[in-house]
Formats: structure tokens, sequence, C-alpha cells
């Protein structure tokens, strides 16, 4: 079946530092793009979400980047903080399964001081 | 705004018994819920999607008669594990929608069946 997938489990990265984190779909189909953080023990939390029809889009200290060709979604953290420390997810939805989120499998980002 | 509440936060009950989990909009409603199980250092899986004062739609693989769900309003839904087993074990997270894209996700339910 479709499904959206992360290159990498683990990222560690020096505090100040920028992180890159990768995620692949294969639902061509997909629309909607949204990147989640999720601390230990805690709900998903929105960070920043994009659409098809752009292939960047910034926010405070984020940057999501959306390659349609390669079916490629990658969320940017400049001067990466320990609270940032935490696992990230990719999800994609489209209106052809009624918004449904399709999660990735996550990447663990720790930030070293 | 869009502040999703679950309750309870953590259970732990004893093997056979029933469970059960609400998901509360607190200030929109929520015409769309959706349920997920994660295991630990694992993805969020989606069980199922329910629409208020309609059946709710099971993923493949999930028991609908194992795992009850109730979208009564349109800010409460709830999800009742039925006779719990230990593999049953899981963090429970739901979200809710208002009819476009966005899903706003509640804090977790943490499930420990003995």
């Amino acid at each position: 079946g479709e499904s959206v997938g992360l290159h990498l489990p683990t990222l560690s990265v020096q505090e100040g530092d920028n992180s890159i984190i990768n995620c692949a779909y294969s639902n061509s189909a997909s629309d909607y793009f949204i990147w989640y953080k999720q601390e230990s023990g805690k709900g998903p939390q929105f960070i920043i979400d994009i659409r098809s029809n752009m292939d960047k889009r910034q926010g405070q200290r984020v940057t999501v980047l959306l390659n349609k060709t390669v079916k490629h979604l990658s969320l940017q953290i400049a001067a990466t903080q320990p609270g940032d420390s935490a696992v990230y997810f990719c999800a994609e939805s489209n209106r052809g399964s009624a918004r449904q989120l399709t999660f990735g499998s996550g990447t663990q980002l720790t930030v070293l001081p | 705004g869009a502040v999703v509440s679950q309750h309870p936060s953590w259970v732990i009950c004893k093997s056979g018994t029933s469970v059960k989990i609400e998901c509360r909009s607190l200030d929109f409603q929520a015409t769309t819920m959706f349920w997920y199980r994660q295991f630990p250092k694992q993805s969020l899986m989606l069980m199922a999607t329910s629409n208020e004062g309609s059946k709710a739609t099971y993923e493949q693989g999930v028991e609908k008669d194992k795992f009850l769900i109730n979208h009564a309003s349109l800010t409460l839904s709830t999800l009742t594990v039925t006779s719990a087993h230990p593999e049953d074990s899981s963090f429970y997270i739901c979200s809710a929608g208002s009819g476009g894209e966005t899903q706003y996700f509640g804090p977790g339910t943490r499930l420990l069946v003995l």
C-alpha cells in the first residue's frame, strides 16, 4: 500500500547547528503535508504544513521543502536548541482519503550541548 | 484555540476488563474525530475515523467489536477497549477536525493492561 517513510531514524546535532530531517512519500495523490513534533509521552504538535502547489514554506526557525518530482519532503530547523529534541513525523493526506493522515516512521532528533 | 483533551491521561487495568477513553474538542465543533494507536518507538497508526452521529470507519485489521467508538456529539468521541489484554497496552491518541485539512491532536492516553 501507499506509505510515508523517513530516511533516518535518529539524528544528533550540536546546539546551534541547523538540522535537516527527511521524508519520502509514495502516494502521488497526496496534496497536503505536515510536520509534527512529538515529545515523550505527549501528543503530536503541529510544526508546519505545505500544500502540493508549493515547494517551500517558512515558519519561525523552520522551513519545509517539497520536491514532488522525487516525492521528497524535508524539515529544516535553524539554530537547533535543546528544546527541539523530540521525535519528528511527517504526515500526508489527500482529498481522496477523506483527509486521513498517514504518518511516516519518525526521526528522533537529539540536540547535543 | 483548537484544543483537544483526552481523559484519562493514563490508566492501568486488569486483563479482561473494559476501559473507556474520552476525547473532547474544547473550543470548536469536531465533525470528524480520528483515533490512533502508537506503540513504543513506533509511528501513529490510524485505527478508525468517526463522524458525529454515524458509525465509525475502521482501518483494516482493527476489530470494531473490540474497539468501540462512539461520536455522540460534536465535541465528544469515546473509545472503549473491551476485554482488554496485555497486547492492547499502548498510547492512544485522538485528533479532531472540523471539515478542513487540519487535525488537532489530543495529549494521548497511556493504557497498561496487567
